[in-house]
Order: structure tokens, then sequence, then C-alpha cells
């Protein structure tokens, strides 16, 4: 069964470094997205993509955060300097919405630890 | 934005038992999911359930759209079941708002 996955599980690093979240989504998928889950609290909605741009971003998404599809088959996100609340759980979804599916499916998540 | 609200928000469960988790929502709503967190963090697709019925091995789910809430039932609770269950709408604008969650430990 076709699934997201994601890439690395877990990445450590420094306050102040860029980080880069590798994202695989299901290939027939239009629709993509990044949530994040700060540990022990409810799982937020960071960006929406679609056709090659942002579709919706949340408050969350400021300029610090960027999404890129740098090829056909990757989707990423990149945070320009990390910040020591930016440590959380990072998931990668996709939907086809094709026939009026909305299903968003996740991926396994990348576990983001800033120190 | 929409509300969404889990009950109840920690549920303990002895092996074999049945049990209900209930999700609320403020607004009219065009999806609607339901997902287990298992101990690692990974969200696993439980239901996609707008509307309706829908029965998988142990887990059914029932979404009454009209009034706003949907069920999720476990029957013969397992040790694997334990988690966090997580329900999700979509307001007609593709990203999804998540409840709180409801905790269930399953005891053997």
């Amino acid at each position: 069964e076709p699934e997201v996955t994601q890439t690395p599980s877990h990445q450590v690093t420094q306050m102040g470094q860029e980080v880069i979240l590798r994202c695989v989504p299901i290939s027939n998928h239009l629709y993509f997205y990044w949530y994040r889950q700060i540990l022990g609290q409810k799982v937020e909605f960071l960006v929406s993509f679609y056709n090659n741009e942002i579709s919706e971003k949340s408050e969350i998404f400021d300029d610090q955060f960027s999404v890129e599809r740098p090829d056909g088959s990757n989707f990423t996100l990149k945070i320009r300097s990390t910040k020591l609340e930016d440590s959380a759980m990072y998931f990668c979804a996709s939907s086809d919405t094709s026939g009026g599916a909305l299903e968003q499916f996740f991926g396994p998540g990348t576990r983001l630890t800033v120190l | 934005g929409i509300q969404v609200e889990q009950s109840p928000p920690d549920l303990i469960l002895q092996e074999g038992a049945n049990s209900t988790l209930r999700c609320n929502f403020s607004d009219s709503v065009n999806n609607l999911q339901w997902f287990h967190q298992n101990p690692w963090g990974q969200l696993i697709n439980l239901f996609y359930i707008p509307s309706g019925t829908k029965q998988n091995g142990r887990l059914s789910a029932t979404t009454v759209a009209t009034e706003r809430y949907s069920l999720l039932y476990i029957s013969s609770s397992q040790t694997t079941d334990s988690g966090v269950y997580f329900c999700a709408v979509d307001q007609y604008d593709y990203k999804l708002s998540f409840g709180a969650g409801t905790t269930v430990t399953v005891r053997a």
C-alpha cells in the first residue's frame, strides 16, 4: 500500500542552525501538507501546498519557514534559523482530492530537537 | 476557527472492555478523520468519515454531521489499542484542525 515517507526520523540541531525536513508524498497525490506537534500538545496545521505554490498557511508559518517541491517526488520543509521552541514532531501529509476525496495520509514524522 | 472537543480526555480500560470516544465540532465540516497515535508518535489513519458509519475490525465510527459529532467505538480492547486517539476536521479549506485527543490505556 502506498505511504508517505519522511526523513530523517530524528534530527538534533543547535539553535540558530538551518534544518531541512524531507518528505516523499504518495505518488499520485496533488495536495501536500506540513503539521507539527509539540510534545504533549495537539497536532497543528502549518502549511498546505498545491500546484507548486502555498495554498494556505497558519500563523505559525512565519518567515523562518519555507516549503519546496524540488523535484517530482520530494516535498521539503526548511526552518532557516531554528529556535528552542521549534522542537516538535513534524508530520508531512498528502491527499488526492480528485473525485472529492479529501482524506489526508500522514507520514511517520520527524522528531526535531533544538538544543 | 472551528473548535474540536474530544471526550473523555483520558480512558483506562481493562483488556476486553468496550469503549466510546466522542468528538464534537462547532461548525459544518466536509472532512472528518480519526487517528491513532502510537507510542512511537506515528499517526495512523483509522477512518475517513465525514458522515455515516464505517467499521474496520474491532473499531467502528459514526459521524452525525447535522448534529456535529462523531463517535469512535473500540470493542474487545487489546493492549495494542493503547495510545492517543485524535479527531480532526476540515472546513472546506484543506487544513485539518485537531482535537486535543483521548489518551487510552488498556491494561492486561
